[in-house]
């Protein structure tokens, strides 16, 4: 079974333009979420989706927003990108209710280097 | 305030040896906890996922135990290797909600 992939792996954009990034996930999955991880403060949590509805959001101001084809796949954009979007973006399907104490499976990350 | 704290931050250990990384969390109530391994340039991967209800559950040479009275969480590695050279993250789900508190981690590193 393929894992969860994400495109592209590596990203380089200057302040104030936008990025989207894309998420696969393993096949069957209805739940991805997205997170963000900075080396001082860990894994963020962005947003969940669940069968092409947003099920859940964190702290993240709106210029990060996201969402899920039929397919399950999904997408996430940063508008007006700042000097502290720098990070690696990790994306995690399961099957159901990740926090319900279903195992979720994380891509390889999208690193994003805005300069 | 749902908080997850692991200790210590880093941690360097010779091939071979036994670790033992904590994991405090102040989330009530209480669904679950896990423990994920993350190589160095590479998504999280699970280790161990624990209910209320376990106390202790292994994967190959990781183990983590579980104390809810207490809300401390450990992970034992025995005979570590240098594979074993990652970051461990502590993951605590609030019960009857969708959230997942995230440690900031334990930095491991594996000398021969």
């Amino acid at each position: 079974k393929a894992g969860v992939t994400q495109t592209p792996r590596y990203l380089i954009k200057t302040r104030g333009q936008q990025v989207t990034l894309s998420c696969s996930p393993i096949s069957g999955h209805r739940s991805v979420s997205w997170y963000q991880q900075t080396p001082g403060q860990g894994l963020q949590f962005l947003f969940e989706y669940f069968s092409e509805t947003q099920r859940n959001k964190g702290n993240f101001p709106g210029r990060f927003s996201g969402r899920q084809f039929s397919n399950s796949r999904s997408e996430m954009n940063v508008s007006t990108l700042e000097l502290g979007d720098s990070a690696l973006y990790l994306c995690a399907s399961s099957y159901s209710r990740p926090a319900g104490g279903e195992t979720q499976y994380f891509g390889p990350g999208t690193r994003l280097l805005v300069l | 305030k749902n908080q997850v704290e692991q200790s210590p931050q880093s941690l360097i250990i010779l091939e071979g040896k036994n670790c033992t990384l904590q994991c405090n969390y102040t989330v009530s109530p209480f669904s679950n906890l896990r423990w994920y391994k993350q190589d160095t340039g590479r998504g999280p991967v699970s280790l161990t996922i624990m209910t209320f209800s376990e106390n202790t559950k292994s994967n190959g040479r990781y183990t983590a135990t579980l104390d809810a009275d207490t809300k401390q969480s450990s992970l034992h590695i025995t005979a570590s290797q240098l594979s074993d050279s990652a970051s461990y993250i502590c993951v605590v789900s609030v019960g009857n909600t969708d959230k997942l508190i995230f440690g900031t981690g334990t930095r491991l590193q594996v000398f021969p």
